[in-house]
């Protein structure tokens, strides 16, 4: 099974400032025959269901702010946002769908400082 | 609007069973690959199974501490996903949500349902 690993667990950013949450895939999510990182980032409200933000490791869901952003390959991935906002207080999983049990990372707190 | 509503959950004692369901509108329901994933009270989100579409096989995957215990079908006709839960242990306590991927990520969730197991 893959073990996703995210640091760190928890983040304080200034509104404004960027934020960084990393994501580590015990093996590649890469599938070699279309080159695409089996990789989702979901962004879950106190009290509301996880939402979909980043899917193939950096394809930004509809309606997503241009501030959120996914990039890496293979076994290291990382969601940026660029500029916190208030509403972006929350905690981020991310899923590699690569092979299943479609595992999911331990989550990030991201508050604001 | 895509929309994923959930049913059925409540109180269950230790060695029992309930029948969820998820009642899906909005969307093509027969293309897209209907999973659950469950969320223990102030936890992490667990991948609890999926089932693929009827063009992609129909065939259902689970996780390890609910195989054998749980099977996840659909009914096409109806637009709507189950997941039946045997042999209940007090771990399986959680917030149970129903998602929709076209085909992988999960792109549309439900609100939840709350499963709770206890004596």
């Amino acid at each position: 099974d893959i073990v996703m690993t995210q640091s760190p667990d928890s983040l304080a950013v200034s509104l404004g400032e960027r934020a960084t949450i990393n994501c580590k895939s015990s093996q590649s999510v890469l599938y070699s025959s279309n080159n695409k990182n089996y990789l989702a980032w979901y962004q879950q409200k106190p009290g509301q269901p996880p939402k979909l933000l980043i899917y193939w490791a950096s394809t930004r869901e509809s309606g997503v702010p241009d501030r959120f952003s996914g990039s890496g390959s293979g076994t290291d991935f990382t969601l940026t946002i660029s500029s916190l906002q208030a509403e972006d207080v929350a905690v981020y999983f991310c899923q590699q769908y690569y092979s299943s049990p479609y595992s999911f990372g331990q989550g990030t707190k991201l508050e604001i400082k | 609007e895509a929309q994923l509503v959930e049913s059925g959950g409540g109180l269950v004692k230790p060695g029992g069973s309930l029948r969820l369901s998820c009642a899906a509108s909005g969307f093509t329901f027969t293309t897209a690959r209907m999973s659950w994933v469950r969320q223990a009270p102030g936890k992490g989100l667990e991948w609890v199974g999926h089932i693929k579409s009827k063009a992609d096989g129909g065939t259902t995957a689970y996780a390890a501490p609910v195989k054998g215990r749980f099977t996840i079908s659909r009914d096409d006709s109806k637009n709507t996903q189950y997941l039946q839960m045997d042999s209940l242990k007090t771990e399986d306590t959680a917030v149970y949500y129903c998602t929709a991927g076209f085909p992988y990520s999960s792109s549309y969730w439900g609100q939840g349902t709350l499963v709770t197991v206890s004596s």
